[in-house]
């Protein structure tokens, strides 16, 4: 079975600082992974995903991801935080055969201080 | 364009009792996936359906079971609710594909006292 782990349940960082999450997978056969937002009692929202075409993903709201196969990894980060950023991150592996479930980390809560 | 709803959006429900919720996804997407997500945790696989017919199960009990219409939007049901299934309960819809983004609703908060 896929799984990822993300190191770290909560970083902070100032604003104007930048952001480094991290999340390192698990898989037996070339992943698909993403990062999704989650802000507070709200749902998930997509911030990228690398589906094994460029291994530097662009997303949104500045932030971008680079597949590293070595270390197995796929870290987020943004050159600089914003108190917008402030809200919990997942990272996330698809697998399942003739269909679709993504299997998540169990999150990185983001704080953002002034 | 819409994008993926979820009622209602808070329950409460005490143990025993049985509950239903509904999702309706993005306009042109088939399938729909529910996600259960137990506070301080990710989001747990619970089922896929696509062209009305599960495709995918987690590791859920048989009281956990749901369907999907013609329309393609879905009900999950619970039966025989226990506290631990006290969660934010996700309704995800996309084309299908494995690559293909999973688009989430706003969840529902279900509370079982």
């Amino acid at each position: 079975a896929q799984s990822v782990t993300q190191l770290g349940s909560h970083v902070s960082v100032s604003e104007g600082a930048l952001v480094l999450l991290r999340c390192n997978y698990s898989s037996s056969v070339p992943p698909y992974l993403f990062w999704y937002v989650q802000y507070p009692n709200q749902g998930l929202q997509l911030l990228l995903k690398y589906t094994s075409a460029a291994t530097l993903v662009k997303g949104i709201n500045g932030f971008e991801a680079e597949f590293k196969k070595s270390e197995t990894s796929f870290h987020l980060t943004k050159p600089s935080a914003h108190m917008s950023d402030a809200a919990e991150y997942f990272c996330a592996v698809s697998e399942g055969v003739g269909f679709q479930k993504l299997v998540f980390g169990t999150g990185t809560r983001l704080l953002v201080s002034p | 364009d819409a994008g993926v709803t979820q009622s209602p959006t808070h329950l409460i429900k005490t143990r025993g009792q049985h509950v239903t919720l509904r999702c309706s996804p993005i306009s042109g997407h088939k399938s729909v996936s529910w996600y259960q997500q137990v506070l301080g945790q990710g989001p747990q696989f619970i089922f896929q359906y696509y062209e009305k017919e599960e495709r995918g199960r987690g590791n859920f009990p048989d009281r956990f079971s749901a369907r999907q219409f013609p329309n393609y939007s879905s009900e999950l049901n619970v039966n025989a609710l226990l506290l631990g299934d006290s969660a934010l309960y996700l309704c995800a819809s996309s084309r299908f594909d494995s690559t293909d983004t999973q688009y989430f609703g706003p969840g529902t908060r279900l509370t079982v006292l």
